[in-house]
C-alpha cells in the first residue's frame, strides 16, 4: 500500500538538543511539506518542497531545518533555537499539479522532558 | 492574503441528525477548496474536495458545494453517526500550499 510513514510516533527531548523527525512517502509524489498543529489550532506550514534538492520555508520556519536530497524522504529537524517545540507535526505529500490534495501521515507527537 | 474562516466547535449532535459545519473564505481567483477529517491521535484524511465554482464534492455520505457568491463551503451530512466524531478543516489551495481554518471538532452522541 502507498502512503506517508512518519517515525517515531512519540518523541521526548530534553532542552537544548536537537532531534529528526522522519518523513518517508512511497507514493512518488513530488512535493513534500511539514505543518505544525497546536491545540485548537489548524495547521501552520513550516517548510516546504518541490523538487529534490530545493525547499521552501513556510510561515513559521523559524527554528526547524529540512533537508530534500531524496524525493521519497523529508525529514525535519527541531533545532535548540525553538523555543516552544511541544506540538503535534504533520508531513504531507502531493504530486505537484493544480487542484491536486495533500496526502498526511499519521504524525509524531514532540515533547519537552 | 488568503484566509479560511470554520465556525467554532464543538459541535454536539445526536446520532442520525443533520449536520452542517460552516466555511467561508478569502481568496483572489477560484482555488481549490477541500475538506479534510482528523481522528484522534491520527493525521488529516481527505474527505472531499471541489476544484471549481459551483462543483460538490461528496463521500461518506457528506457533500460541501463551491459557491462562489457566497465564498462558502459548507459541509453537510444528513444523519450523522458516532464514528463521524471527529475534527474537521475546511482549507484551500494558495498557489502549492494548503491554507487551513482553525477546524471544528464534532461530538455525536448514542
Amino acid at each position: 500500500d502507498g502512503g506517508i510513514t512518519q517515525s517515531p510516533k512519540y518523541l521526548f527531548r530534553k532542552e537544548g538538543q536537537n532531534v529528526t523527525l522522519s518523513c518517508e512517502q512511497n507514493l512518488n509524489h513530488d512535493a513534500m511539506y511539514w505543518y505544525r498543529q497546536d491545540p485548537g489550532q489548524g495547521l501552520r506550514l513550516i517548510y516546504y518542497s518541490q523538487i529534490v534538492n530545493d525547499f521552501q520555508k513556510g510561515d513559521i520556519a523559524e527554528g526547524y531545518s529540512v533537508s530534500r536530497e531524496k524525493k521519497e524522504s523529508f525529514p525535519l529537524t527541531v533545532t535548540s533555537a525553538q523555543k516552544n517545540p511541544t506540538a503535534f507535526y504533520l508531513c504531507a505529500s502531493s504530486i505537484y499539479r493544480e487542484g491536486q490534495p495533500q496526502h498526511f501521515g499519521d504524525g509524531t507527537r514532540l515533547s519537552i522532558l | 492574503g488568503n484566509s479560511v474562516t470554520q465556525m467554532e466547535g464543538p459541535v454536539t449532535l445526536s446520532e442520525e441528525a443533520f449536520l452542517t459545519i460552516n466555511c467561508t473564505y478569502t481568496a483572489t481567483g477560484y482555488p481549490s477548496l477541500f475538506w479534510y477529517v482528523q481522528y484522534p491521535g491520527e493525521g488529516l484524511q481527505l474527505l472531499l474536495k471541489a476544484t471549481k465554482a459551483d462543483d460538490k464534492g461528496s463521500n461518506k455520505g457528506f457533500e460541501a458545494t463551491y459557491r462562489k457568491e457566497t465564498t462558502s463551503f459548507h459541509l453537510e451530512k444528513g444523519s450523522v453517526q458516532v464514528s463521524d466524531s471527529a475534527v474537521y478543516f475546511c482549507a484551500l489551495l494558495d498557489t502549492d500550499k494548503l491554507i487551513f481554518g482553525t477546524g471544528t471538532r464534532l461530538q455525536v452522541f448514542p
